[in-house]
């Protein structure tokens, strides 16, 4: 399978502290998305990196790609309570096939 | 931008009847994509459409599933009959052009099926 899988399950942490989430994944990739999906709702795209990159931004997210490790992590600093979801790995594989996403990750930041 | 659109948001039913579920993408998309979302399975792509064409059905459960993209603007994901372990969130996403873009979901149909 080429299903990513994120670590850890579930992760809680207190308001302001950093979160740090983790995806591996067992086959090469094209590039890597970070999606949220908070409770009731549906998924929303965070953040794209391409497999020739190792690091981006966007506000206080934070990822990273070890194509040698066949791994990328999400980071968020300073965690608000709003930040409280779901957070999935995408991964765009060669061959024209659609994105796997991973079984998530569910922070919960406690105010 | 309306975003993804899908109907019902809610939908109670009883087993043996059919569930009929509707999205309609955001204008322009060429591709999209049904998942379903349960808690044991996590979320499970069963169809994609490209150009209105469906060119992977692998992940469709069982003959009950049926899905159809008549135009550019709709797609239908039809359970017939329906059974209580069909219950899930049900969502639709649509990407730009490539099926490897990235994707934008609706809010989902959440299914009961008593």
């Amino acid at each position: 399978s080429q299903q990513g899988e994120e670590d850890p399950q579930a992760l809680s942490i207190q308001e302001g502290e950093n979160a740090t989430m983790n995806c591996s994944y067992k086959t090469s990739i094209n590039n890597l998305q970070w999606y949220r999906q908070n409770s009731g709702r549906g998924l929303v795209h965070l953040i794209l990196i391409r497999s020739n990159e190792r690091e981006k931004h966007s506000g206080r997210l934070r990822v990273t790609l070890d194509t040698s490790k066949k791994s990328s992590s999400l980071l968020i600093t300073a965690s608000r309570a709003a930040d409280t979801a779901s957070y999935f790995c995408a991964t765009e594989h060669s061959g024209n096939t659609p994105l796997v996403f991973g079984k998530g990750t569910r922070l919960s930041v406690i105010a | 931008d309306a975003g993804v659109i899908q109907s019902p948001r809610h939908e109670v039913t009883e087993m043996g009847q059919e569930v009929t579920l509707r999205c309609k993408p955001i204008s322009g998309h060429n591709s999209l994509f049904w998942y379903r979302q349960t808690m044991m399975r996590g979320l499970e792509l069963l169809i994609y459409f490209n150009n209105n064409v469906p060119i992977d059905d692998s992940g469709m459960p069982e003959d009950r599933f049926s899905a159809k993209m008549p135009n550019a603007s709709f797609s239908t994901l039809k359970i017939q009959p329906s059974e209580p372990r069909d219950s899930a969130v049900y969502f639709c996403a649509s990407s730009a052009s490539e099926i490897t873009d990235t994707q934008y979901f609706g809010p989902g149909t959440r299914l009961t099926v008593l």
